[in-house]
């Protein structure tokens, strides 16, 4: 059981460049979940998806596109990265409860634009 | 607009004390809270959560205490032990739908021997 992993861990990318973060979790999650961490700022969400075909916006959407063709896999892709996307991204997931459930993360991806 | 709120950075706590964290939140629609713990280059792991029918969950030598009223949570470690040092980050989130969490930004909890 591996839980939440992501591919790959760090990444450094030139501006203009395109690229996709891959995450996978084996716990038959229904909800994943992409965040982004900044010095200062805690973790902000980005996308989540609540099953399979589903996505929708987090707090901080633009610049990013995500897809959940399978339910284990959730996909962040950044089309057109800029150096204010250099920053750490998770990936979570989280089972679907009445009374609130924790999430589970991943190890995290460093993503530095240039 | 911070929904969610710790605001102090770091906080330094001799080997065998009490260490207190501390977070604050705006949105009273919240009824769920938790707590995580960060190691360097690791992602966040769950240490402990609140609904917000009560007012206390222990979980060994890690209490949470929710004010509702003030909109103020609390963490309590005690004793604190050297690997306890990390950055802990408080959230907050509505329990029905989706269940989106709203992070502080974290505080750095240091425990010297």
């Amino acid at each position: 059981n591996a839980g939440v992993t992501q591919t790959p861990k760090f990444r450094v990318l030139k501006t203009g460049q395109s690229m996709t973060l891959l995450c996978a979790q084996d716990m038959n999650h229904e909800y994943m979940y992409w965040y982004r961490q900044d010095p200062g700022m805690g973790l902000r969400l980005i996308h989540y998806s609540v099953g399979e075909g589903t996505t929708a916006k987090g707090e901080v959407p633009d610049g990013y596109n995500v897809s959940r063709l399978k339910k284990q896999n959730f996909l962040l892709g950044l089309e057109s990265a800029a150096p204010s996307q250099t920053s750490v991204y998770f990936c979570a997931s989280s089972y679907q409860g009445l009374a609130g459930s924790e999430q589970y993360f991943g190890p995290g991806t460093r993503l530095t634009v240039t | 607009d911070q929904q969610v709120k710790q605001n102090s950075p770091s906080l330094s706590v001799q080997e065998g004390r009490i260490s207190i964290l501390n977070c604050d939140y705006t949105n009273s629609m919240f009824d769920y809270f938790l707590w995580y713990k960060k190691y360097p280059a690791e992602g966040p792991t769950f240490l402990i959560s609140i609904s917000s029918i009560k007012d206390k969950n222990e979980d060994g030598r890690f209490t949470v205490f929710l004010n509702k009223s003030a909109k103020h949570l609390s963490l309590h470690i005690v004793p604190s032990q050297p690997g306890d040092s990390a950055v802990y980050f408080c959230a907050a989130s509505v329990s029905q739908g989706a269940q989106k969490l709203v992070f502080g930004q974290g505080t750095r909890l240091t425990i010297n021997p």
